[in-house]
């Protein structure tokens, strides 16, 4: 089965500075997805970047990219010039690629605080 | 927004009581996918329906259930409540089942058990 584990439970970074958010899974699947998703105190789950394994390129959103090591099956989500509304719960999930389901496998959450 | 719908927004019942949880995917989605997030548990997937019929099943209780109707909203149906299934409930969508397609999350039911 396969897991993920996100190590830090909370972190803190001033506005416009950059920080970066770890994730680690485990699987024996060679294809499959990864995804960084953003929860404000709305609760409101909103996709934040999304990873396709077989890609090597690391994907990019404006201000949100990430560093993908296959090998070490690491996804971690950098965000650069952080500003007030990064403040949220971020979760970090693992999709199969086999087809048969979409059901996404979550983390346990990084809670981050963004300090003006 | 999303455009996935989902009702009530919270609800509050007893013990040993049963309640329906509604979701409206959104237009032109054929997938529904119910999601459990708790303190105890994070976020944890329950079960996905297709077109009407179950895909695929995760850690859902036996007393809880689920079905998809002609018209594609589904309901997620909790019985004989207890004070640990006080949680947000999400439903989200997607166009597949299985291909290469985004699930779309509604903002949750707040159930809290008392």
């Amino acid at each position: 089965a396969q897991t993920v584990t996100q190590s830090q439970p909370e972190m803190s970074v001033q506005e416009a500075e950059t920080v970066t958010l770890s994730c680690t899974y485990d699987t024996s699947e060679s294809d499959y997805y990864l995804f960084w998703y953003k929860q404000p105190p709305s609760r409101q789950m909103i996709l934040v970047i999304r990873q396709e394994a077989y890609k090597q390129q690391n994907a990019t959103e404006n201000r949100f990219s990430v560093n993908f090591q296959k090998a070490a099956k690491s996804f971690s989500l950098k965000i650069s010039d952080s500003q007030l509304g990064d403040a949220a719960m971020y979760f970090c999930a693992y999709r199969s690629a086999d087809g048969a389901t979409n059901k996404l496998i979550f983390g346990t959450g990084t809670l981050l605080a963004v300090q003006p | 927004d999303s455009g996935v719908t989902q009702t009530p927004k919270h609800l509050i019942t007893a013990t040993g009581q049963r309640v329906t949880l509604r979701c409206s995917p959104r237009s032109g989605d054929l997938s529904v996918y119910w999601y459990q997030q708790s303190l105890d548990q994070g976020l944890q997937f329950l079960i996905q329906y297709y077109n009407g019929e179950e895909r695929a099943k995760g850690n859902i209780l036996e007393r809880f259930s689920a079905q998809q109707f002609p018209d594609l909203h589904s309901e997620l149906n909790l019985s004989s409540l207890e004070l640990g299934d006080s949680a947000l409930y999400f439903c989200a969508s997607s166009v597949g089942a299985g291909t290469n397609t985004e699930a779309f999350f509604g903002q949750g039911t707040r159930l809290t058990v008392v």
